[in-house]
């Protein structure tokens, strides 16, 4: 069965980096896209960017650019986020998500990982 | 980028009661638009695609309809599993945006 198992949670302070990974189990990793989506607490669901684990090329939001980078291992059929210079607006549950069939929207969802920023 | 509001935000309704949340899109995305079920404390759970297209798994009281910029997800008889956050997504053009969700309570 298909599993993404994510990191645990992470508490940061404003500034530094936060690195969270997502190893995927139960299919062929590189045959699939995935997506990195938040969610702050009480709030909705926002999509950050997409990986393609068998070439690595990447595509992120407009807002995130610049300190958002998405990688993977395809030994270890792990994707990672890594987001910098962040702020306590970036305090939020992080997802990886499965791409549908190249169809970018998103079928089987790792639990989260909370990053909390706080000095 | 394309933005998608959900109506209601809130609902409260009772088991057995059918109900509809609709999701209207900034611009036309054709059928481009999925659903999701999202209970506190958990992951999304993808229920529709493409509009219309019901997930294997997804009891078939949920229904998906809508193309162009209107769209709308029914339970047609509510149960006890169904209360909960949904959120309709965008898979026209990046970023791939959510509605700001609609939460269903029991009545």
């Amino acid at each position: 069965q298909v599993q993404l198992v994510q990191s645990g949670a992470e508490v940061k302070k404003p500034g530094a980096s936060v690195k969270v990974s997502c190893k995927a189990s139960g299919y062929t990793f590189t045959s699939y896209y995935m997506h990195w989506i938040r969610q702050a607490p009480g709030q909705g669901l926002e999509w950050m960017g997409i990986i393609n684990p068998s070439g690595g090329s990447t595509s992120y939001a407009q807002k995130f650019q610049g300190r958002l980078t998405m990688t993977r291992d395809t030994s270890t059929s792990t994707v990672y986020m890594e987001l910098g210079s962040l702020s306590s607006e970036d305090t939020a549950v992080y997802y990886c998500a499965r791409d549908f069939f190249s169809n970018n929207c998103f079928d089987f969802w790792g639990r989260g990982t909370l990053v909390t920023v706080s000095s | 980028d394309i933005q998608l509001t959900q109506s209601p935000s809130s609902l409260s309704a009772s088991v057995g009661d059918r109900v509809t949340i609709t999701c209207r899109a900034s611009q036309t995305i054709s059928i481009y638009l999925n659903w999701y079920q999202q209970k506190p404390g958990r992951a999304p759970k993808f229920l529709i695609s493409a509009a219309s297209s019901l997930q294997s798994g997804v009891p078939s009281t949920f229904r998906g309809s809508g193309s162009g910029t209107d769209f709308s997800l029914t339970i047609s008889s509510l149960q006890p599993a169904d209360f909960a956050t949904y959120y309709c997504q965008q898979s026209y053009s990046s970023p791939y945006t959510f509605g700001q969700g609609t939460k269903l309570e029991i009545k």
